[in-house]
């Protein structure tokens, strides 16, 4: 059963670049129709959609957060990242990764993991 | 952009009770739309795409109708493992953008 797992330093200082990576395991990240995407969720708030990507290297973002996100993909290690720069405590969320089916929905998710943006 | 409006941003219910959360796009989105729950600490869980189609081993209690602007979710007997956050997301356009309604909290009475 495909799984997704997080990871990434949960600590990020202000105006720092948040990385974090996402492990595909038990299936292949290059199986054409599923996008693999970013979303977070600010303490206590709801979901926002960072952006996502596909196996190919096309990437779509959020237009809120497009100056400062880049995804990429690594299909020789089988997983995707994020690098979000110039954060903020705005940024403090926790952040999830997922499988989008066609890029639409979400069907898979990692457990997520939470980033305090904080000196 | 589009945007997602959820009502109520709470509710209170009982075991048994048939509860509908609704979401409303700002603009037509046809039936691209797609329903999550979300229980604290967890990641979100999809139950519906497509507004009425149940994703592979959701409980046929939870149903859902509309097209173009007005959406609902209905849970015909709420359980007490269905106490959690409802969330609506359009992909009206994807897969370039993506957008979650506000949430909605079903608590117990």
């Amino acid at each position: 059963q495909l799984q997704l797992q997080e990871s990434g330093p949960g600590l990020v200082k202000p105006s720092e670049t948040l990385s974090l990576n996402c492990i595909v395991s038990s299936g292949s990240i290059s199986s054409s129709n599923y996008y693999w995407g970013w979303i977070r969720q600010p303490p206590g708030k709801g979901l926002e959609w960072i952006g996502s990507i596909y196996y190919s290297g096309s990437t779509y973002y959020n237009p809120s957060l497009k100056s400062r996100v880049t995804i990429s993909v690594d299909t020789s290690k089988n997983q995707f990242s994020l690098k979000l720069s110039s954060v903020t405590a705005a940024d403090t969320a926790v952040y999830y990764c997922a499988r989008l089916i066609d890029g639409a929905r979400g069907d898979v998710w990692g457990k997520g993991t939470t980033v305090t943006v904080s000196s | 952009a589009i945007r997602m409006t959820q009502s109520p941003s709470s509710l209170s219910a009982s075991t048994g009770d048939r509860v509908t959360i609704t979401c409303r796009a700002s603009q037509g989105i046809s039936s691209y739309l797609a329903w999550y729950q979300q229980k604290p600490g967890k990641a979100p869980k999809l139950l519906i795409y497509a507004a009425s189609t149940l994703q592979s081993g959701v409980p046929s209690r939870f149903s859902a109708s509309g097209s173009g602007t007005d959406f609902t979710l209905t849970i015909s007997c709420l359980q007490s493992e269905d106490f959690a956050t409802y969330y609506c997301q359009q992909y009206y356009s994807y897969p370039e953008a993506l957008t979650f309604g506000g949430g909605t909290k079903v608590e117990i009475k």
